[in-house]
């Protein structure tokens, strides 16, 4: 049973667009929902992470917008670049605990 | 400060064999956790450790065991190889009141 729904499963942008990826999750009782930006032949690095408490966050071209009640949140990239393409994966999980990620979004933005 | 760093970075191993996989956490770091990234798929959670036990379990066989040391680097063993074990492991340290988790780039391992 997948516990997070990760949609598109891959994205092309232009330069300067905005690059928007959703996620579902099921389990209400996640508390920390994490996005992490993966390199070929990297390891996932962490982007930026919200609670449910609070239903936006931006850090720089990254905004977070978080919907409790519809249990959906979102990763918004504004004015993408090229070196955004990577593979995004969202995630959530209970405190200190595991986390289980949806199945990444391809992004590539072309110049 | 280093991150965290996983070794070896690739691996092959033949079907049946035995490997172990390990993992140094970020300084200051008490807990570990591991994890399977297959071809094209999100990581999927293997187990978590803490003071040198394992605290939590994902869905994998018992072929799949772990350990921690007092320094709190860790080690994945996978017993009895099989050819759907071949995926990226990845490992990822955090503080245990906290839930920010850094991961090291993995290890690429291949079982032919």
């Amino acid at each position: 049973q997948q516990q997070v729904k990760q949609s598109p499963q891959s994205l092309i942008v232009q330069k300067g667009g905005i690059s928007i990826i959703n996620c579902a999750y099921e389990n209400t009782a996640f508390d920390y929902f994490p996005w992490y930006q993966q390199f070929p032949g990297k390891g996932p690095a962490l982007l930026i992470a919200i609670r449910p408490d609070v239903s936006e966050k931006k850090e720089g071209r990254f905004t977070i917008s978080f919907n409790k009640s519809a249990k959906q949140f979102s990763l918004h990239i504004m004015d993408s670049q090229p070196g955004d393409s990577a593979t995004y994966f969202c995630a959530a999980s209970l405190w200190a605990g595991k986390s289980t990620f949806g199945d990444g979004t391809t992004l590539t933005v072309k110049p | 400060d280093a991150g965290v760093t996983q070794s070896p970075t690739h691996l092959i191993k033949t079907r049946g064999q035995q490997v172990t996989l390990r993992c140094s956490p970020k300084s200051g770091h008490d807990t570990v956790s591991w994890y399977q990234q297959a071809l094209g798929q999100g990581p999927q959670f293997i187990f978590q450790y803490y003071e040198e036990e394992e605290r939590q379990r994902g869905n994998f066989p018992d072929r799949f065991s772990g350990h921690q040391f007092p320094n709190y680097s860790s080690e994945l063993n996978v017993n009895a190889l099989l050819l759907g074990d071949s995926a990226l492991y990845l490992c990822a340290s955090s503080l245990t009141q906290g839930d920010e988790a850094f991961f090291g780039q993995g290890t690429r391992l291949t079982v032919v």
